[in-house]
């Protein structure tokens, strides 16, 4: 059984460019969340989607979106493209949420730089 | 603002030895509070779920506490090992579906 899957694992983007991130959940998971981590840092959360819609959102500019599709894979979209977007994307899967118990499953995590 | 405060930022210890992390939080309404180990450049991985009626709960040589009047968790590593080594970052969630991360403390294990 695969756990959550992401591509790509690194990429090196320019300033003002747009770049997709695309996130596959652990077999059986409902729910996906995206999270933000700069070098040394907590992870930031992004949005989270839930059966294709965006239930949440952390305090992200609309240059980040993000999409789920009818299989529950997810995409995470960024326009524009800044030097501090420079992180590591982790995608989280869970199932129904985040109700207590519910282990949540994340992935390895794509390397954005931008330069 | 909810916010999730970890301490110490960073410590090293010897192997074999044991070590307690801290994590305060001011988030409302509480849901449960998890603690997640993460090697350096990869995903973090669950080690403990905890809910509000919840003090104690082990895994392996994890133990992590709650207690929901104070907002503090703790999470003791025993007699640690080399693999230890890691980020160990403390996640709380609200109701409202809503994560908010500790900055995480570093352990560092020495030989």
């Amino acid at each position: 059984d695969a756990g959550v899957t992401q591509s790509p694992t690194h990429l090196i983007k320019t300033r003002g460019q747009q770049v997709t991130l695309r996130c596959s959940p652990k077999s059986g998971h409902d729910t996906v969340s995206w999270y933000q981590q700069a070098l040394g840092q907590g992870p930031q959360f992004i949005f989270q989607y839930y059966e294709e819609e965006e239930r949440q959102r952390g305090n992200f500019p609309d240059r980040f979106s993000g999409h789920q599709f009818p299989n529950y894979s997810s995409e995470l979209n960024v326009n524009a493209l800044l030097l501090g977007d420079s992180a590591l994307y982790l995608c989280a899967s869970s199932l129904d949420g985040l109700s207590s118990g519910n282990t949540i499953y994340f992935g390895e995590g794509s390397w954005l730089t931008v330069v | 603002k909810n916010q999730v405060e970890q301490s110490p930022q960073s410590l090293i210890i010897l192997e074999g030895k044991n070590c307690t992390l801290q994590c305060n939080y001011t988030v409302s309404p509480f849901s449960n509070l998890r603690w997640y180990k993460q090697d350096t450049g990869r995903g973090p991985v669950s080690l403990t779920i905890m809910t509000f009626s919840e003090n104690t709960k082990s895994n392996g040589r994890y133990t992590a506490t709650l207690d929901a009047d104070t907002k503090q968790s703790s999470l003791h590593i025993t007699a640690s090992q080399l693999s230890d080594s890691a980020s160990y970052i403390c996640v709380v969630i609200s109701n409202d579906y809503k994560l908010s991360f500790g900055a995480g403390t570093t352990v560092t294990v020495r030989a």
